[in-house]
């Protein structure tokens, strides 16, 4: 089955800065690659997603690229702000109906 | 107006017991699911399900079985509850099974002692 491996698991950074997370998937017929972002407490909310048509995706300040051809995908976050402190989850889906599988996670800590 | 809503929210109860959580979402969609997040914070589907139909069954025990009365609802029953059964079990839904967007529930904190 699908594995997915995500790195670093802890990330600190100082307010501004850039933060980026990486992630690399195994199966090949994985074709749909979303980011989720987990507050303490609560459930995990999808913050952008990228399919294996397209190599980058921007949203404002989050961005996610994909090489198919390595099997990787990244996570950007740019001026990071201390609200983007959270768990980030990397995960690949598209062999299997509905089935995600998810990184270890990432947690993420904005300095002011 | 919560999309997707889990009851209840914490759950503490002993070894050998028989519990059950809800899950409710209000979002038109045709697909559920069940996840497990241990204590390391490892996300793992358990089951899914697609207007009623059981689309998705990992390596579950058999103490978990889910049951969907309607596409809106996914209820999760376990049996003689062990401790290594504590953990946060969420529930999502999607639009449909073909990998459009999932929303996540806020979670149950199941705690066995």
């Amino acid at each position: 089955g699908e594995n997915v491996e995500q790195h670093p698991s802890t990330l600190s950074v100082q307010e501004g800065d850039s933060a980026v997370i990486k992630c690399t998937y195994s199966d090949s017929a994985s074709n749909y690659f979303p980011w989720y972002k987990q507050e303490l407490g609560k459930g995990p909310q999808l913050i952008i997603d990228i399919r294996s048509n397209v190599g980058e995706k921007k949203d404002q300040r989050i961005a996610v690229t994909l090489n198919k051809t390595a099997k990787h995908f990244s996570l950007h976050i740019t001026e990071t702000q201390p609200e983007d402190s959270a768990v980030y989850f990397c995960a690949a889906g598209g062999t299997s109906y509905g089935k995600l599988t998810f990184g270890q996670g990432t947690i993420l800590t904005v300095h002011p | 107006d919560t999309a997707v809503s889990q009851t209840p929210k914490y759950l503490v109860t002993q070894m050998g017991n028989d519990k059950s959580i809800k899950c409710e979402q209000n979002l038109g969609h045709d697909t559920m699911y069940w996840y497990k997040q241990d204590s390391k914070k490892f996300l793992k589907i358990m089951f899914s399900y697609n207007n009623k139909e059981l689309i998705i069954n990992e390596t579950v025990p058999n103490r978990f079985s889910p049951k969907s009365p309607d596409k809106a609802h996914l209820n999760l029953h376990i049996n003689s509850l062990e401790l290594g059964d504590s953990a946060v079990y969420f529930c999502a839904s999607s639009p449909t099974k073909d990998f459009y967007e999932q929303y996540f529930g806020p979670g149950t904190r199941l705690t066995v002692t």
